[in-house]
């Protein structure tokens, strides 16, 4: 079955950079669109961007200059790194896979969401 | 940026009361690219409703979705302890997919 599953350190620096990982199981990436989206503490959902199956990559504008998505194929994973993190990048942090093998942005499968704090 | 809003903000709801909750578009979205999620406290999203009407695989028949243009609505016709939970709506439309700022919904 399809599965996902975040990977990466909780707490994280300001100013530093975060390094999460997402392995996916049950499809391939050269399939399908993996997406990440994260949420504060008590608010809503934010798109990050996309890893594309064909290895093209989206993002959001208001985090392209620090956001960096990338995949190990062989692996089965998918990366995402952001930089100059700031204490308002604190939040659970999905990757989640397209429901279609096109850019259709409709989230049927999600990872269980990894808990990253912005703190000294 | 499509921006959604939804309303209302938070909902309490005594058991069997039918709840409704808006998402409101800032520009037309096709039906075929509205969704809906169940969010419960410490989980991740679920997909709920597709496509403006279509119930996901899990969920009963006491939700259902309509609405068209830049007016959406999820309608829950009998409140129950297991549907309390927050609910976004989430549109596909164009990039970049945006979420509704979320309802949070609470039995009374």
């Amino acid at each position: 079955q399809v599965q996902l599953k975040e990977s990466g350190p909780g707490l994280v620096q300001p100013s530093q950079t975060l390094s999460l990982t997402c392995t996916v199981s049950g499809f391939s990436l050269t399939s399908y669109n993996v997406h990440w989206v994260r949420q504060p503490p008590g608010k809503g959902l934010e798109w990050m961007g996309r890893m594309r199956y064909n290895g093209d990559t989206s993002y959001n504008s208001a985090l392209k200059s620090r956001l960096s998505i990338s995949r190990d194929t062989s692996k089965n994973q998918v990366f995402l790194k952001m930089n100059s993190l700031q204490t308002d990048d604190t939040g659970t942090y999905y990757c989640t896979r397209d429901t279609y093998t096109t850019d259709y942005y409709l989230f049927a499968y999600w990872g269980q969401g990894t808990l990253v704090t912005v703190s000294s | 940026e499509i921006v959604l809003t939804q309303s209302p903000v938070s909902i309490t709801a005594s058991q069997g009361e039918k709840v409704t909750i808006t998402c409101r578009a800032s520009s037309s979205i096709s039906s075929n690219y509205l969704h809906w999620y169940q969010q419960k406290a410490g989980s991740y999203p679920k997909l709920l409703i597709y496509r403006t009407s279509i119930l996901a695989s899990g969920f009963p028949d006491s939700f259902s979705g309509s609405g068209s243009d830049t007016s959406y609505t999820l309608t829950i016709s009998c409140m129950q302890d297991e549907v309390a939970a927050s609910y976004y709506c989430q549109q596909g439309s164009s990039s970049p997919p945006t979420f509704g700022s979320g309802t949070k919904l609470e039995i009374k």
